[in-house]
Formats: structure tokens, sequence, C-alpha cells
């Protein structure tokens, strides 16, 4: 089966810093990669996907992911970060169970800013 | 293009007692989800619906929750009787394809559950 892991629960950043958020994930053929961020209060937003091709991925507000096979990670990286990025971030792979999308999430990252 | 609705955005109940949620996804979305997340945790898919048929409950407790999609549109979600486990935010998600088309899913706000 399928799984995500985001090893860091918890990050604090200094705003104008880099960032970058941990995924790794275990599947078995070829993965579908997303990135979402949550608000407080506010449903998932898609930051980003991967599906196939060019393994650096953009996505909305500055941020891109990279996948890499041989680590079997797509990790989320911003080159300076902003205080309205705090929010929780969430890594997760799609199967497709007789044809149908399937989406499995990880635990999530919660992003802290401070000025 | 009007967003994923969803109602009640808040709920306090008692437990043991019942309580239903709803959805309207995107309009001419197929696929209609509905996930659990608990504080700390990502979402959990509950059950997905492609128009009114069910494709997973897997993960459905069915003793106490039922869903439907009797139009193939808007859903409900309910739970009878709550349990203190089920305090969360139950998500509701639309997405356009089904079988084979890979297209992004669009989040409801969510309803928090507060099970007393």
């Amino acid at each position: 089966a399928q799984s995500v892991t985001q090893p860091d629960i918890h990050i604090t950043v200094s705003e104008g810093a880099s960032l970058e958020l941990r995924c790794n994930y275990s599947y078995g053929a070829t993965p579908y990669l997303f990135w979402y961020v949550q608000s407080p209060g506010q449903g998932l937003q898609l930051l980003l996907k991967y599906f196939s091709g060019d393994t650096l991925v953009q996505g909305i507000k500055g941020f891109e992911a990279e996948f890499k096979r041989s680590q079997s990670s797509f990790n989320l990286r911003k080159p300076s970060v902003h205080w309205s990025d705090a929010a929780e971030y969430f890594c997760a792979v799609v199967d497709r169970p007789g044809g149908y999308q399937k989406v499995t999430f990880g635990t999530g990252t919660k992003l802290q800013v401070i000025p | 293009e009007a967003g994923v609705a969803q109602s009640p955005r808040y709920k306090i109940i008692e437990k043991r007692q019942s309580v239903a949620f709803w959805c309207n996804p995107i309009s001419g979305h197929a696929t209609l989800y509905w996930y659990q997340q608990i504080l700390g945790q990502g979402p959990k898919l509950l059950i997905q619906f492609q128009n009114n048929g069910v494709v997973d409950d897997s993960q459905l407790p069915k003793d106490r929750f039922s869903a439907e999609r009797l139009k193939g549109v808007d859903s409900t979600l309910k739970i009878q009787p709550a349990k203190l486990e089920d305090s969360a935010v139950y998500l509701c998600a639309s997405r356009l394809g089904g079988q084979g088309a890979y297209n992004e899913q669009f989040f409801g706000p969510g309803t928090r559950l507060t099970v007393l």
C-alpha cells in the first residue's frame, strides 16, 4: 500500500529565509505526487503536482518541488519565505485502484514564520 | 466559478447524538470525496463517490457513519451515534474526472465537529 512520510512535524523559519519541507513516499509504480497547503480554518489548496516529465515542478506562490526517484522524495522548496506562508503543508501520493484516483496524505508539516 | 460548499462550518454535540454534514461540489464534478482530518493528522479518506455510486468506502466506520449522494450532485455524511473520537474536521472535495483522468481535487472549507 502507498504511504507518505513527512518527518518534520513543525518547522520555524525567519521571514526571507529559504524553506525546504521534506516528503518521502512509498509506492510500487511511478507515483503521482502533490503538495497542498492548509491555512487555519480553511480547506486544502493545491500548490503543485508531479505526474511525469521534468522532475522540477513549479507551483503557485513561488513554491517548487523536486521529484527524486532514487530517494523516493518530493521535497517542497521556496527561496524566500513570506509571513503569509505560515500554514500547514501536506504531501500526498495518488493511487489508482480500479482506475480511480485515491489520495493518501502525509501527516503534515506546520510552518511558523518569524519576523 | 463557485467552490465546494459545506455546511455547517462548526458543530458541537454530545456523545451518542447524531449529526449530519452537507456538501455541494463544484458544478459538473463527477467525483466526490469525504475526508476525516483529526487534529495533527493528514486527511483520511472516508468515502469516494463517482456520480451517485460508491467507489471506495473501505475506511468508513459503517456501524455509525453513512453517506449518500442520491442525485449525483450534493452529498450528506451522517454520524449516528457520535463518539468522542469522532471529533475532527470533515472535508469534502470534488474532482472533475473519473476513471483514468488525472485532475486535481478541490476542497471545501470543512466542518469542524466537536463531540463532548
